[in-house]
């Protein structure tokens, strides 16, 4: 059972904070995506990573960075956190293998709060 | 790029009837399409998803539908059920990348 973990439900942070935000997956998977949802506008892709240190921008990706070490593990960065990234982001992970069609296996999110 | 359209944004049926949510993409080139439910408070799951050199897969009171020449597939749920209640996201790939295109999801709610 593929397990995705995130390392915070909910935060809380004040603008102009540094967040960090953590995904680890357990099997062995080689892409990790970062998206944040908000009410009508569905998932939007922030960045993702196919291999380690190696990272693509997704749609949304300014006001981001991410870092991947380690295979299991993906972060997320708000260099300066602003109002409008108040959202829940989703950490998502699929085998890879140089393929795009296969099922995403979510975390369970963090909500974040931008004061 | 990809472009997924998705609808309607919200449906309510009662319980029993049938529920049918319909995407569209732009990629011709796109040929993996899979569908998400996210209950309240939880994360996306995958409970369905089709490929291209089918035009529809069943599962138990789940259905998908692939018209590769109009572009779209739709999601089907029939009898449907309280547990129904959730949000349904479709999904489609960038066929030369490595990233999937998500529709804006649809709140379905089944009174019961």
């Amino acid at each position: 059972d593929v397990k995705v973990t995130q390392s915070s439900r909910y935060l809380v942070k004040r603008t102009g904070e540094k967040v960090f935000l953590e995904c680890v997956q357990d099997m062995d998977h080689e892409n990790m995506f970062w998206y944040r949802q908000d009410p009508g506008l569905g998932l939007r892709l922030i960045y993702f990573s196919y291999d380690v240190k190696m990272k693509e921008k997704g749609d949304i990706p300014e006001g981001y960075s991410v870092s991947r070490e380690k295979k299991e593990r993906f972060s997320l960065i708000l260099e300066s956190a602003s109002t409008n990234q108040t959202s829940m982001y989703l950490c998502a992970s699929s085998l890879g293998m140089g393929s795009t069609q296969e099922t995403q296996y979510f975390g369970p999110g963090t909500r974040l709060l931008v004061l | 790029g990809e472009n997924v359209e998705q609808h309607p944004s919200t449906l309510s049926v009662q319980e029993g009837d049938s529920a049918v949510i319909k995407c569209t993409y732009s990629d011709s080139a796109s040929n993996y399409f899979p569908w998400y439910k996210q209950e309240l408070g939880k994360r996306p799951q995958l409970i369905i998803d089709i490929r291209s050199n089918v035009g529809e897969k069943k599962d138990q009171r789940i259905a998908v539908t692939l018209n590769k020449t109009a572009k779209h597939f739709s999601l089907h749920i029939t009898e449907t059920q309280p547990e129904d209640s959730a949000v349904y996201f479709c999904a489609a790939p960038l066929y030369n990348n490595n990233d999937m295109r998500f529709g804006a999801g649809t709140r379905l709610t089944v009174k019961p």
